[in-house]
């Protein structure tokens, strides 16, 4: 049974900073791993999708990296706005890209003026 | 492109009542997941349909049912509600070829008293 934990629970940082969220998964034989963000009370945005044979990706601010052989997952947020302000949560299906996703319960974000 | 559009956006119902929630997809998605997502949790699978036919389902009782019909809209119905229905309802889907990237609706907020 796959299992996804991400820590921390909550962050807050002052703007300007550099942060890594962190996600790990107990079932390395995994599809790919996408990254979401939601905001309070509002459904999924989706950040960026790794791919089994990738390493990672990137979109703007943001880069993710993956490493299936330890079961892990990294989101790094460079110069960090208040307007990342968020939950960040990660989620990934097995093998075969058909099944579930798994998600963690998320790391709640908090960019301090 | 028009997104994953969820009907309604809130929603209070009454103990044992029956409640319809209501998704329409993208053009082409022909997999739709449908979640539920309690406060301060990450979302949990509910069921998931591909061509209309359910091929998957979480650890939810048969109150729970959907329907996923041609045009890309889909249903989710809860019957005999209970207060621990309440929650954020959220709708996802994807094409049929990788990077099988989810796309997930706003949500809909069910309160059930």
């Amino acid at each position: 049974k796959q299992e996804v934990t991400q820590i921390p629970a909550a962050l807050s940082v002052p703007e300007g900073e550099n942060l890594v969220l962190n996600c790990s998964f107990t079932d390395s034989a995994i599809y790919n791993l996408q990254w979401f963000r939601q905001d309070p009370g509002k459904g999924l945005t989706s950040l960026l999708l790794i791919q089994s044979s990738q390493r990672e990706q990137t979109s703007g601010r943001l880069n993710a990296s993956l490493d299936k052989s330890s079961g892990r997952s990294t989101l790094y947020i460079a110069a960090s706005q208040p307007g990342d302000s968020a939950t960040y949560l990660c989620a990934t299906p097995r093998e075969g890209g058909s099944e579930k996703l798994v998600f963690g319960k998320g790391t709640k974000l908090t960019v301090n003026p | 492109e028009t997104g994953v559009t969820q009907s309604p956006t809130h929603l209070i119902k009454t103990r044992g009542q029956q409640v319809t929630l209501r998704c329409s997809s993208q053009s082409g998605h022909n997999t739709v997941s449908w979640y539920q997502q309690a406060l301060g949790q990450g979302p949990q699978f509910i069921f998931q349909y591909y061509r209309e036919e359910e091929n998957g389902r979480g650890n939810f009782p048969p109150r729970f049912s959907g329907l996923q019909f041609p045009n890309y809209s889909s249903e989710l119905n809860v019957n005999a509600l209970e207060l621990d229905d309440s929650a954020l309802y959220l709708c996802a889907s994807r094409l049929d070829r990788v990077p099988y990237g989810y796309t997930f609706g706003s949500g809909t907020r069910l309160t059930v008293v």
